[in-house]
Order: structure tokens, then C-alpha cells, then sequence
């Protein structure tokens, strides 16, 4: 089945890096995303990584995939205020691409 | 400009009414979705519209109608409102399997 799974909430002090979880069950996922949502607001694509892929980087951002233990991460460095939001990963059905299966959301507190 | 947009924002209704949530996409996008996520922010996929076609149907009540007058319009309709209706409901469009781009959210409250 198709599952995603993550921790519920994490709290760092601004300016410490932020590492939020993520496993998945379906291996054949083509691409796994990282979405923000601040409250009150729809979700935003941060960043994706392909299925073949270890790793990406984009500036503060980096994501790193463990294909073998079905496990994404998400780390923040330099965390600031502005990050406190709730981060879902999410995979794309590996049947329909369009599909994507959504975590059940981090959600990310930065205290001063 | 907005890029997708939904109408309303916040909808409050007596159960058993019958409403609609409208979506609107400037994107030019082919793909359009609604998703549903409940109180512990859980989200899920409810259907997915390609050039006015139903592709993706998930387990959803036939209470909700999807219905996609042109590529750039999405609408959910809810017959007989229940109480575990009460969700924020969110339009969603992509391109050729790309990114979702995601509206602001429709709080639905059925009371």
C-alpha cells in the first residue's frame, strides 16, 4: 500500500539546522517533494528529488535519499523564524505521477 | 496575479445544505485537483481533472461532484453536507505532470 510517514513536531532554536523525516512504502516512486505550508495558507513546493538521485542541494535546503530504507530528509540550516511552518513530503504514485500521497506533516517551531 | 484561485475562502453551512467551492487556474495548465485535509492537517488526493476529463477518483463519497467546465475551472459540488465534510479543501494545478500549484484553501465548517 501506498503510505507516508512522519514525525508530528519539531522544535529548534533559530540559527540551529532542522532534519525532518520521512519514510514511504512505495519504491517505485518516480520523484518525492518537500512542501511548506504556513498557517493559514495553501502548501508551496520547496524543493523534489528524483528517484535516482542521493542527494540535492538548494541553498539551505538539502534533501537526502535513501532509496534502500525508503527514508527522505529535509534539512534546514541556518533555521530562522520565517521556517515555522508545517512541512509535508510527499510521493508521487507510481502508477499516475499526478498522484502524489502526502505525509502527515511536521510541524516546524523556531524559537529566538 | 493570483495563480489559482479559490472561491470562498471560508464557507459555514447547516448540515444536509448543498454547496459548492469554485477553482480557477491562470496557469495554463492541463491538470487540475482537489484535496481535502482534515483537522490533524492530514491531506488527500479527491479527484483529478486532465483537459475537463476525470483521471483520478479516489474513495470519495458520490456526494462530491467534480466538475470542470474548461481547462481552467474546477468546481466541487457537496450535496447533503455532514458533519465530517468540516475540512479545508485545497485546488491544485500542474502542467505535463509537473509541479502542483496549490490555491489558498477553502475552509468548509458544517454545523
Amino acid at each position: 500500500g501506498e503510505d507516508v510517514e512522519q514525525s508530528l513536531f519539531l522544535s529548534v532554536r533559530e540559527g540551529d539546522s532542522s532534519v525532518i523525516n520521512c519514510t514511504y512504502t512505495d519504491s517505485s516512486s518516480t520523484y518525492l517533494y518537500w512542501y511548506k505550508q504556513e498557517p493559514g495558507a495553501g502548501l508551496q513546493l520547496l524543493t523534489y528529488i528524483f528517484s535516482n538521485m542521493d542527494m540535492k542541494q538548494d541553498q539551505r535546503l538539502t534533501v537526502l535519499l535513501n532509496k534502500k530504507d525508503k527514508h527522505l530528509s529535509l534539512r534546514i540550516a541556518d533555521t530562522q523564524t520565517g521556517d515555522s511552518a508545517i512541512y509535508f513530503c510527499a510521493e508521487s504514485s507510481s502508477y499516475n505521477t499526478d498522484k502524489l500521497i502526502f505525509g502527515t506533516g511536521t510541524r516546524l517551531q523556531v524559537f529566538p | 496575479d493570483t495563480a489559482v484561485s479559490q472561491t470562498p475562502k471560508y464557507l459555514v453551512t447547516q448540515m444536509g445544505n448543498d454547496k459548492s467551492i469554485k477553482c480557477e487556474q491562470n496557469l495554463g495548465h492541463d491538470t487540475m485537483y482537489w484535496y481535502k485535509q482534515d483537522s490533524k492537517k492530514f491531506l488527500k488526493i479527491m479527484f483529478s481533472y486532465n483537459n475537463k476529463e476525470l483521471i483520478i477518483n479516489e474513495t470519495v463519497p458520490n456526494r462530491f461532484s467534480p466538475k470542470s467546465p474548461d481547462k481552467a475551472h474546477l468546481n466541487l459540488h457537496i450535496n447533503s453536507l455532514e458533519l465530517g465534510d468540516s475540512a479545508v479543501y485545497f485546488c491544485a494545478s500542474s502542467q505535463d505532470s509537473g509541479e502542483q500549484f496549490f490555491g489558498p484553501g477553502t475552509r468548509l465548517t458544517v454545523l
